[in-house]
């Protein structure tokens, strides 16, 4: 099964200021179509789950422009360019290149 | 507007039964996968199991094989997960969800409780 490693954990973000989150696949998760099915999710307190970038770097229709997702084969990672309040909670990683499809730890960001 | 609207979640003894429902709303709902998706109170994500269009394909997590079979009725847009044998290591809130053809979509359920107890 496919690990997804996140870090860190834990990110304590300054408002305004810029937050990034990394994720490593223990496989490489590019499909043969040439398309790579790497996901982050956001979940605020008490929430479902909201995709906020597919496919890598494709942002979810109604997600600001601060958030940004890139990299490639095992590594990746999502940027936040400037926190705001309202980006309070859990993020992760997922997979959907292999089955099962899996999630990273998340990673806990909040306002310092 | 799409909504998932999961139930059937509640207490149930270890060794006993339950089967959660999602009913469907606002996309076509015999065109796309359907998965279902837990989380343990205070804990992360883990997919449980997925099923086809068409509802002649499953896959479920190996945690779950053998207990758990998910189903749907196209008729109804309706989904199941017919949970057996359960467990206390099975408690969680559980979501059904999509993601429309090849991941372009995202759509969740509010999730369903379920608690498994003596």
């Amino acid at each position: 099964d496919v690990v997804m490693t996140q870090s860190p954990l834990s990110l304590p973000v300054t408002l305004g200021q810029p937050a990034s989150i990394s994720c490593r696949s223990s496989q490489g998760l590019l499909r043969s179509d040439g398309t790579t099915d790497l996901n982050w999710f956001q979940q605020r307190p008490g929430q479902s789950p909201r995709r906020l970038i597919y496919k890598v770097s494709n942002r979810d229709s109604g997600v600001p422009d601060r958030f940004s997702g890139s990299g490639s084969g095992t590594d990746f990672t999502l940027k936040i360019s400037r926190v705001e309040a309202e980006d309070v909670g859990v993020y992760y990683c997922m997979q959907g290149t292999h089955w099962p499809h899996s999630f990273g730890q998340g990673t806990v960001l909040e306002i310092k | 507007e799409v909504q998932l609207v999961e139930s059937g979640g509640g207490l149930v003894q270890p060794g006993g039964s339950l089967r959660l429902s999602c009913a469907a709303s606002g996309f076509t709902f015999s065109s796309y996968w359907m998965h279902w998706v837990r989380q343990a109170p205070g804990k992360g994500l883990v997919w449980v199991s997925r099923i086809n269009s068409d509802g002649s394909y499953t896959t479920n997590a190996d945690s779950v094989k053998g207990r758990f079979t998910i189903s749907r009725d196209n008729a109804k847009n309706t989904l199941y997960l017919q949970m057996n044998s359960l467990r206390a290591d099975d408690t969680a809130v559980y979501y059904c969800a999509t993601f429309g053809t090849d991941w372009y979509l995202s759509y969740w359920g509010q999730g369903t409780l379920v608690t498994v107890s003596s």
